[in-house]
């Protein structure tokens, strides 16, 4: 159980385009999600916190209107970069922990994960 | 603020001795703290927490770890590795204050040779 799909896997796209990334959790209903970017041989870098029905709290030095993030549903968040350049090429990963509300003991389940390159 | 540290950025071992992938940490309160395991080109896997009681945690795949309030450490440990243990290590803390939010250490390489 605890299945979180992300999609898609990888995704090149030309630069000043935009790209909407999917996180569904399949089995369980995620009121908070979590988008994170991975630099190469880095650790993760939490970009914004997904809350279903309101808007998503960003990070600080995290563009809002360059990463607009959507939690439509308890199962779907989307991630979309706008105008995307170069420098946005990044492995993006979402995640989210079982159940309604939040509980710290709680574990996060992650997507295997979204490749970007902009060329 | 919270954080955590891995010392190591890589571990080398062999297949069949024991390992150990250090991880210490800064919290105010008490520590809700987590190992994940990252695999080529995936997302991370969740092997084991630690949120209150037993010092020693269990989890997936033979990995254990040893929490140490003293030391304010959480080092992960397997008896006897297996080449298949190869991948990104990371010791995470999650934030207590309110906000939710789960603090990666920046991961250990590990290495098991056959």
């Amino acid at each position: 159980g605890a299945v979180v799909s992300q999609h898609p896997s990888w995704v090149i796209c030309k630069s000043g385009t935009s790209v909407k990334i999917e996180c569904r959790s399949l089995d369980f209903q995620a009121t908070t999600m979590f988008w994170y970017r991975q630099f190469p041989k880095q650790s993760l870098m939490l970009m914004a916190t997904s809350n279903e029905g309101s808007k998503a709290t960003y990070e600080q030095g995290v563009e809002k209107d360059k990463f607009l993030i959507n939690h439509a549903s308890l199962t779907l968040s989307t991630l979309t970069v706008t105008s995307a350049h170069p420098e946005d090429s990044s492995f993006y990963i979402c995640s989210a922990s079982v159940g309604q509300g939040f509980s710290y003991n709680s574990p996060l389940h992650f997507g295997n994960g979204t490749r970007l390159t902009v060329t | 603020a919270q954080s955590v540290a891995q010392p190591e950025d890589q571990v080398n071992v062999a297949e069949g001795n024991p390992l150990t992938v250090k991880c210490t940490y800064s919290v105010s309160g008490n520590p809700y703290l987590f190992w994940y395991v990252q695999y080529p080109n995936r997302g991370l896997q969740f092997l084991l927490k630690y949120i209150t009681g037993d010092n020693l945690v269990k989890g997936s795949y033979g990995f254990e770890a040893e929490f140490n309030k003293s030391q304010t450490s959480f080092h992960l440990k397997k008896p006897s590795a297996l080449v298949s243990d190869s991948a990104l290590y990371f010791c995470a803390v999650r934030d207590n204050t309110g906000g939710f939010k789960t603090i990666f250490g920046a991961g250990t390489r590990l290495f098991v040779k056959a």
